[in-house]
């Protein structure tokens, strides 16, 4: 069965500092896609960055960036000059490349940007 | 704005009602997907349809349906409820059928039984 961990349940960032939210995950296959959602306190869910597993450069998109290591099964997401409207939670998730197979999540990290 | 709209936002209703949730996908996209995420948990897959045709399914309860029209919307019903299936109920949509496929979720849909 294909699972995503991510071990940090809360974090807290000061304003403009970076922060690094983990995720590994564990699958027999070799071609999927790994993606980081924010759910913000409107509980809206909002893609932030993609990543294609058969991809050895890492995503990025503004101030996320990925550090995703295949071989480790990580897929971290860094987030630079964190500002406030960066709170809320972040689910690592990822999707075999084979049809028919749904997204599995993460339980989440939910982060705080403090002022 | 992700393009996927979900109605309604919030409903409220008694147990062992019966509520039909709606879903419009992103234009163009065929694939819908079905996700509920409990207070404080992460999101667990119901089911997928891609074109109108049941594709994949998850843990979805035998009380709970789905149905995909020629349109393209889908319709999440959910009979006999019960208090724990209170939750916010997410639609995504993809072009494809999942292979590699972003998802994109729709605002999700409040349900509380009391």
């Amino acid at each position: 069965a294909q699972t995503v961990t991510q071990s940090q349940p809360e974090m807290s960032v000061q304003e403009a500092e970076t922060v690094t939210l983990s995720c590994t995950y564990d699958t027999s296959e070799n071609n999927y896609y790994l993606f980081w959602y924010k759910q913000p306190p409107s509980r809206q869910m909002i893609l932030v960055i993609r990543q294609e597993a058969y991809k050895q450069q890492n995503a990025t998109e503004n101030r996320f960036s990925v550090n995703f290591q295949k071989a480790a099964k990580s897929f971290s997401l860094k987030i630079s000059d964190s500002q406030l409207g960066d709170t809320a939670m972040y689910f690592c998730a990822f999707i075999i490349n084979s049809g028919n197979t749904p997204l599995v999540f993460g339980k989440g990290t939910r982060l705080s940007v403090i002022a | 704005d992700s393009g996927v709209t979900q109605t309604p936002k919030h409903l409220i209703t008694a147990t062992g009602q019966r509520v039909t949730l709606r879903c419009s996908p992103r234009s163009g996209d065929l694939s819908v997907y079905w996700y509920q995420q409990s207070l404080d948990q992460g999101l667990q897959f119901l089911i997928q349809y891609y074109n109108g045709e049941e594709r994949a399914k998850g843990n979805i309860l035998e009380r709970f349906s789905a149905q995909q029209f020629p349109d393209l919307h889908s319709e999440l019903n959910l009979s006999s409820l019960e208090l724990g299936d209170s939750a916010l109920y997410f639609c995504a949509s993809s072009v494809g059928q999942g292979i590699g496929g972003t998802q994109y979720f729709g605002p999700g849909t409040r349900l509380l039984v009391l």
